[in-house]
């Protein structure tokens, strides 16, 4: 069963738009992690956020801020004012009882100058 | 620390040949996994270790590969034999804690069958 649903396959925006990018995941846990992780053209795979379900307080960081709703299993991510170096696959993934990460199948960013 | 280091970070080879892909992963670090991309796919979860001993490797497509960890510092995936469709990018991860703390990873070895 696929724990995690990333239903955007790609966005386009201009420089300096924000964007949102949804995840929504599927777990019988009670205690579980979720993550965010950045893939640049370059291949390499950054890890951006992580949250733990007891924790639903949103949080800004920089640029970046999520979205964590428990109620509708969701962990959304926005980049605020977007930049060129900003485009690249975004992952959210999950990690649950079996302690095994699961992706989603990444949302492709791409800011336009 | 340097981070996640795999080798080589590219290979090439023919069907029927033996691969094998290495990794170290960062000092201090009690979970390793090995993670497959392909466009098809996506990211897929191979086989995750915690300290030293395969936990789960339900990911392991079939009895080509083969996956060790004989010291917390050195983990070798292997394919033998290789076949074309096992042509991907394989990334090996590590974590300080299994599930809790976010994972590290390589960057990758790009892997072509021919």
């Amino acid at each position: 069963a696929q724990k995690v649903t990333q239903a955007q396959t790609e966005i386009s925006v201009v420089e300096k738009e924000d964007v949102t990018l949804d995840c929504v995941y599927e777990t019988r846990d009670t205690t579980y992690y979720l993550f965010w992780y950045k893939q640049p053209p370059s291949g390499e795979l950054v890890f951006l956020i992580r949250r733990n379900s007891f924790d639903e307080q949103n949080e800004i960081s920089g640029r970046y801020s999520w979205n964590f709703q428990k109620s509708t299993s969701s962990f959304n991510f926005t980049i605020t004012a977007s930049q060129v170096v900003d485009s690249a696959v975004y992952f959210c993934a999950l990690s649950d009882g079996d302690y095994k990460l699961s992706f989603g199948a990444g949302t492709t960013v791409t800011v336009r100058a | 620390d340097a981070g996640v280091i795999q080798s080589p970070r590219h290979e090439v080879t023919e069907m029927g040949q033996e691969v094998t892909l290495r990794c170290k992963p960062i000092s201090g670090h009690n979970s390793l996994f090995w993670y497959r991309q392909t466009m098809m796919r996506g990211l897929e979860l191979l086989i995750y270790f915690n300290n030293n001993v395969p936990i789960d490797d339900s990911g392991m497509p079939e009895d080509r590969f083969s996956a060790k960890m004989p010291n917390a510092s050195f983990s070798t995936l292997k394919i033998q034999p290789s076949e074309p469709r096992d042509s991907a990018v394989y990334f090996c991860a590590s974590s300080l804690l299994h599930g809790d703390t976010e994972a590290f990873f390589g960057q990758g070895t790009r892997l072509t069958v021919v």
